[in-house]
């Protein structure tokens, strides 16, 4: 299974955008990109997800580099119950569809 | 929110028990999915299921067996817990493999003395 790289952690302020990267170059054709958010003591949920193109929705802007080996998690205006640990997932089409997380960047949002 | 429970939310057993988490779901999906997380880690699957009495393994499926004997109910028992078996349990489900969606419910915090 391809591996995706985040930051440990991160930080912004309330109000302001924030940009979530992960790196993914073992990418292949037939990956997703997947975003989950962890709250703090809650399951995961799905946030955005995208094969090649931008992708927008209610939560958040996924954006995708040309080549797919990067990717960024943009949320517009981040508030301080945005603050979980955002995880970016590959998922191969498969008949599984299994979710492989790796550690996740933990975002913290200060007021 | 997607109609998922899981029991019990919390329980300590001592090692050498065996022990039996329930994962319930109300909306019909046929794909379902036992994870567990540990500090420091993010999600590791240990046991899927993608139909009644129809389970496979995942990454970390040693020492934990599963089933499902209707759509709305996935088990997972550990035979002989033991402290590495210590985590949080997380059930999730999906319509199908392509769906872009899994929904998780809210955990089981196990802790195995």
């Amino acid at each position: 299974d391809a591996k995706t790289t985040q930051p440990n952690s991160m930080e912004s302020n309330e109000e302001e955008p924030v940009h979530l990267p992960c790196n993914h170059s073992t990418i292949s054709g037939t990956d997703y990109i997947h975003w989950y958010r962890q709250l703090p003591s809650q399951g995961p949920e799905y946030v955005i997800h995208g094969l090649t193109s931008n992708v927008n929705n209610r939560m958040a802007s996924l954006a995708i580099a040309e080549d797919r080996k990067s990717s960024t998690l943009i949320l517009h205006r981040a508030t301080l119950r945005d603050a979980a640990v955002y995880y970016c997932i590959l998922r191969r089409s498969s008949n599984t569809g299994k979710l492989i997380f790796g550690q996740g960047t933990t975002l913290q949002v200060k007021p | 929110d997607a109609g998922i429970t899981q029991s019990p939310r919390h329980k300590v057993t001592e090692t050498g028990t065996p022990v039996t988490l329930r994962c319930h779901q109300t909306e019909n999906h046929r794909y379902m999915y036992w994870y567990r997380q540990d500090p420091g880690h993010g999600l590791r699957l240990i046991h899927y299921s993608y139909g009644v009495k129809d389970t496979d393994k995942g990454e970390v499926s040693d020492g934990y067996s599963v089933s499902r004997s209707k759509t709305e109910d996935f088990l997972l028992t550990l035979e002989s817990a033991t402290s590495s078996q210590t985590s949080v349990y997380f059930c999730a489900i999906s319509e199908s493999p392509s769906s872009y969606e899994q929904y998780f419910g809210p955990g089981t915090r196990l802790t195995v003395t």
